[in-house]
């Protein structure tokens, strides 16, 4: 088993550029997160599903899509990157709301 | 104020020495994870609680659920015991984090 895999590990964009952030798991876990680690503030929600076909924002969901078609993957898309979404981002998922916490290796994004 | 909070922020330990990182929440909770996030970048997690104290090998994890408080100590303590080490609850669906302990520890 793969676990959580997220690619690309890293990434650097130009202002105003689209891109999108992959997630999979082969777990068949119900539930699924993206996070942003910014140095001093810790991890914070950006979207999250609790199954496929939904969805819902969490703690700083602007300038970010995400969508669940299917339970193995939960892409994140920045539609117009800017400068203050430079950060590393991690992908988990869990079976259910209280459960174990796994989580992907990170994807260090830079926005120039 | 943030939702969780942990302290010290920073910890230097000497080799061998107990080690104690505390986190204090103001949500209710449905549990109480440890993660341990390493030098590399990865993400794993120690424990999971919602009550009580769980034990595994040199890390101990107690919670006091009425306090709205969890510990997290090493005993005997290691080089490779150096990591950021992040509280995180679970008020409903989402996890909320607190902005971790870098503990460093020397031989």
């Amino acid at each position: 088993n793969a676990g959580v895999t997220q690619t690309p590990k890293f990434q650097v964009l130009k202002t105003g550029q689209s891109m999108t952030l992959q997630c999979a798991q082969d777990m068949n876990h119900e539930y699924m997160s993206w996070y942003r680690q910014d140095p001093g503030m810790g991890l914070r929600l950006i979207h999250y599903s609790v199954g496929a076909g939904i969805t819902d924002q969490g703690e700083v969901p602007n300038g970010y899509n995400v969508s669940r078609s299917t339970t193995e993957d939960f892409p994140l898309r920045l539609l117009s990157a800017a400068p203050s979404q430079t950060s590393v981002y991690f992908c988990a998922t869990r079976r259910t709301s209280g459960s174990e916490q796994f989580f992907g290796p990170g994807t260090r994004l830079t926005v120039l | 104020k943030n939702e969780v909070e942990q302290s010290p922020q920073n910890l230097t330990a000497q080799e061998g020495e107990f080690i104690t990182i505390n986190c204090s929440y103001s949500v209710g909770i449905s549990a109480l994870h440890w993660l341990q996030q390493h030098p590399g970048g990865g993400i794993v997690s120690l424990f999971m609680l919602s009550s009580g104290k769980k034990k595994h090998g040199r890390l101990i994890a107690t919670i006091n659920i009425q306090e709205k408080h969890s510990s997290l100590h090493i005993t005997a303590s290691h080089p490779r015991d150096s990591a950021v080490y992040i509280c995180a609850v679970i008020p409903n669906n989402d996890m909320r984090f607190g902005a971790g302990t870098r503990l460093t520890v020397k031989p």
